[in-house]
């Protein structure tokens, strides 16, 4: 099996602030890495598929980057409605393997 | 617009069965593969199972295999996903997920959710 690792875990940031976000694969997954947002109490939400491509209707504030083991995905300015943990997954082969997840927090 | 309702939820004691239902609509349910995507309570996303969307193909995670039943009933627009045996490791929200394709069908992600179903297994 794909592991995937996320970090940091958790974050603490401010609105306003540049955020990233890194997950690494365990063996190369070429672009085959999708981001997601999940809020308490709520399913997840597709942000970012194929490494880069921003899903419809997704604000243009979040980008992701990278090919092979490493990726990130960036908020260039937080607002308020962005604290919420964030997950990759990869989807190169199955088991469909996720990160653990980032926590991100108002400071 | 896309929906997806999870019902089948609740709770069971150990080594019994549930059969949970992912009612579909809002888009031609035959064309889209299906997943299931569970998430224990407090805790990451854990990717279930797979299924075709003629039904033809159908891979499970390891922690499930030989335990789990994913199917359809594409006149219904209807996902299933029979769970026998079950464990109280396999307590969580039970998600339907549907599968968005990209890379001409090489790359998949999950771009619609249902809001979940909590399958609770205990004594």
């Amino acid at each position: 099996d794909i592991q995937m690792t996320q970090s940091p875990i958790s974050l603490s940031a401010s609105v306003g602030d540049r955020v990233t976000i890194t997950c690494r694969a365990s063996q190369s997954i070429s672009n085959y890495l999708n981001w997601y947002q999940q809020k308490p109490g709520k399913a997840p939400k597709p942000l970012i598929y194929a490494a880069s491509s921003l899903q419809s209707g997704v604000p243009s504030r979040f980008s992701g980057s990278g090919s092979g083991t490493d990726f990130t995905l960036t908020i260039s300015s937080l607002q308020p409605e962005d604290f919420a943990t964030y997950f990759c997954q990869q989807s190169y082969s199955t088991p469909y393997t996720f990160g653990q997840g980032t926590k991100l927090e108002i400071k | 617009q896309v929906q997806l309702v999870e019902s089948g939820g609740g709770v069971v004691q150990p080594g019994r069965s549930l059969r949970l239902s992912c009612a579909a609509s809002g888009f031609t349910f035959s064309r889209f593969a299906m997943h299931w995507v569970r998430q224990a309570p407090g805790k990451g996303l854990e990717w279930v199972s797979f299924l075709s969307y003629d039904g033809s193909d159908k891979y499970y995670a390891d922690s499930v295999k030989g335990r789990f039943t994913i199917s359809r009933d594409n006149s219904k627009n209807t996902l299933y996903l029979q769970m026998n045996s079950l464990r109280v490791e396999d307590t969580a929200v039970y998600y339907c997920v549907r599968g968005g394709e990209y890379n001409y069908g090489l790359g998949i992600y999950f771009d619609y959710w249902g809001q979940g179903t909590l399958v609770t297994v205990s004594s």
